[in-house]
């Protein structure tokens, strides 16, 4: 089946520690985006990617990273940059030409 | 800058009720819009898009949504709502690059 996956579901990070979210997705989408939710503020651009290698900082970019080194594979890099990390995190992908945005299933991170 | 509000940030309705939920954004220009929902556990799902073309736009589950130019506004409406239907609403319009710029969402709960 053709979608995209997220891993883990659920996401601990200790103060002080950086943590990867995986998003693959086997749908040979070119674009490639994240978002990060919260609630009663509906989901703001983290970062986003056009097409491998190359990618572009969102509204909410500070105390995150990204790499886009294979089509399929966007992760996404919380570091300890960022202070208040506790939310949940989507990622989507664009197939070239289509008009609508299709979203993996989420990871929920939180902080000991 | 882009951005899109929603009215209502709590809905509850009784089986059988109509739905309206509100959405305007502030850009001027060429929009795309998009109604998307989140049931319970579940992928963030694509409702309904408006591009160009008739401005009443018929989306799946029963949901339209009108795009009024004037008001700048892409309400989201059902005559009769449904128990299955209790879930997150959010609306969004297309930036740059096909990002999205997403409202605070809506929780709506339906009681049978």
């Amino acid at each position: 089946d053709g979608g995209i996956t997220q891993s883990p579901k659920y996401l601990f990070r200790k103060e002080g520690q950086n943590v990867t979210l995986s998003c693959e997705q086997n749908l040979n989408h070119d674009a490639m985006y994240w978002y990060r939710q919260d609630p009663g503020q509906g989901l703001r651009l983290i970062y986003y990617s056009q097409i491998v290698n190359d990618f572009q900082k969102g509204d909410i970019a500070e105390g995150y990273s990204v790499s886009r080194e294979k089509k399929e594979s966007f992760p996404l890099t919380v570091t300890s940059a960022q202070k208040n990390p506790t939310a949940f995190y989507l990622c989507a992908s664009l197939g070239t030409g289509e008009e609508t945005q299709y979203f993996g299933p989420g990871t929920r991170l939180l902080v000991l | 800058a882009q951005s899109v509000s929603q009215h209502n940030h709590h809905v509850i309705l009784s089986e059988a009720a109509s739905l309206e939920l509100g959405c305007n954004y502030s850009y001027g220009g060429t929009v795309n819009l998009f109604w998307y929902v989140q049931y319970p556990g579940q992928h963030l799902q694509l409702l309904l898009k408006y591009f160009s073309g008739d401005p009443l736009v018929k989306g799946i589950k029963g949901f339209e949504a009108e795009f009024i130019k004037s008001k700048f506004s892409f309400n989201l409406r059902k005559p009769s709502v449904q128990w299955s239907d209790t879930a997150e609403y959010f609306c969004a319009s297309g930036g740059g690059y096909n990002k999205l710029i997403f409202g605070a969402g809506t929780r709506l709960a339906v009681h049978p």
